[in-house]
């Protein structure tokens, strides 16, 4: 069936390092991709989508390319800052299946100043 | 303008007991959604609902768990009788009919 997953956590960088955490799918169709973010005490908010192959979503300095061939949407950062550190969810939305998300486990990121 | 809105944010009960959860969507999105986070689970979606009328219910994890939208601004999740393994963060999230969820800050639900 559709799922998502994503690297183990907890990461742990240094600030200013760079960030990757990896996200695969496997899903029939083709799925819009998603990643949230959870910060401590709160609910998770959107931080960037892509709807079809190669287009690109980015937001507060983080980027993710929708890759069909390798069926990823890697999340990156050039640059960590301490308030970077949350939970991450990597999500689809299933073709023709109204918005019901999909989400991966979450990996945790902890930014050291 | 307000946010998904979840009430209470912490829940402290007794096994055995009626729990209700409480969830206010953002004004106009049609669709709303409840949510379950636990350590060993993650997030796991229970019900969504569409103008009010239930979609997908097949998250619910039993038959204690039971979800209502009696209006387009009032939704409620309730367990009877609660059990300890019900312990997790309730979310509910609203969707203006987008691809895009929003999130309320969750309940935060105990059961001793």
């Amino acid at each position: 069936g559709d799922s998502v997953t994503q690297m183990e956590g907890p990461v742990t960088l240094s600030e200013e390092a760079f960030l990757t955490i990896n996200c695969t799918y496997t899903a029939t169709g083709y799925p819009s991709l998603f990643w949230y973010v959870q910060y401590p005490g709160e609910g998770l908010q959107l931080l960037l989508k892509a709807t079809k192959a190669d287009d690109k979503g980015s937001n507060k300095g983080f980027e993710a390319t929708y890759r069909k061939e390798t069926t990823s949407f890697h999340l990156e950062k050039g640059s960590v800052q301490v308030s970077d550190s949350a939970v991450y969810f990597c999500a689809l939305t299933l073709s023709g299946g109204y918005n019901k998300l999909i989400f991966g486990a979450g990996t945790r990121l902890a930014v050291h100043p | 303008d307000a946010g998904v809105i979840q009430s209470p944010r912490h829940e402290v009960t007794e096994m055995g007991q009626e729990v209700t959860l409480r969830c206010k969507p953002i004004s106009g999105h049609d669709y709303l959604f409840w949510y379950r986070q636990t350590m060993m689970r993650g997030l796991e979606l229970l019900i969504y609902f569409n103008n009010n009328v239930p979609i997908d219910d097949s998250g619910m994890p039993e038959d204690r768990f039971s979800a209502k939208m009696p209006n387009a601004s009032f939704s409620t999740l309730k367990i009877q009788p609660s059990e300890p393994r019900d312990s997790a963060v309730y979310f509910c999230a609203s969707s203006p009919g987008t691809d895009t969820q929003y999130f309320g800050p969750g309940t935060r639900l105990t059961v001793l």
